[in-house]
């Protein structure tokens, strides 16, 4: 059964605090992408990455980094966190190669910024 | 005008109906096509993909690709309240890449 797993489901954290959020596949697969979900917003990229030590901004990336130092894990970082960066933060990995391939989804981490 | 746009509903239908989700894109790249559903609280779940132009059906669910008016669909037959749920469209240009998601339509099924 694949799998990709998030670290957490929920947290709390402090204005200006730095967060870490954590996400692990175990699909062995070269692409892995960080989501925000908002409503009436949809899915929005954050960074992605195509390999170990590469990132790509998406299309909100201020405010955020990523680091990916192994294959199987992405970790998304909040510099200095913000109520505006309050979300449900979704990761995924996905297969490259010339084949259908579905991105497939961590559970999401909701994340409150107070 | 964003890439991928999709009508956020809510759409209500009772148990049984023909539902019918759409998407339109602007990016002539993309050729491949997903509709993830998501429920309350869960991360998106592959429903269904098909590449370039065409017809898939996989039971209840059909899912229409229309290259040439930059337009899918997803067609739900005998809708159950179990199919209440988020539903999302996602495109790509290549295999492997990011995917660019619609907002997504929120649908509810009543028994």
């Amino acid at each position: 059964d694949v799998k990709v797993t998030q670290s957490s489901r929920y947290l709390v954290k402090r204005t200006g605090e730095k967060v870490f959020l954590e996400c692990v596949q175990d699909m062995d697969h070269e692409n892995m992408f960080w989501y925000r979900q908002d409503p009436g917003l949809g899915l929005r990229l954050i960074y992605f990455s195509y390999d170990v030590k590469m990132k790509e901004k998406g299309d909100i990336p201020e405010g955020y980094s990523v680091s990916r130092e192994k294959k199987e894990r992405f970790s998304l970082i909040l510099e200095s966190a913000s109520t505006n960066q309050t979300s449900m933060y979704l990761c995924a990995s996905r297969a490259s190669g010339p084949l259908i391939t579905e991105a497939f989804f961590g559970q999401g981490t909701r994340l409150t910024v107070v | 005008q964003k890439e991928v746009e999709q009508d956020p509903g809510p759409l209500s239908v009772p148990e049984g109906a023909i539902v019918s989700l759409n998407c339109t894109y602007s990016n002539s790249a993309f050729q491949y096509f997903m509709w993830y559903r998501q429920y309350s609280r869960k991360g998106p779940e592959l429903l269904m993909y098909t590449y370039s132009s065409g017809n898939k059906e996989d039971g209840r669910f059909t899912a229409q690709v229309d290259k040439s008016s930059k337009y899918i669909s997803l067609f739900i037959r005998d809708s159950q309240p179990s199919d209440s749920a988020t539903y999302l469209c996602a495109m790509s240009a290549r295999a492997g890449t990011a995917l660019i998601f619609g907002k997504g339509t929120t649908l509810s099924v009543s028994s």
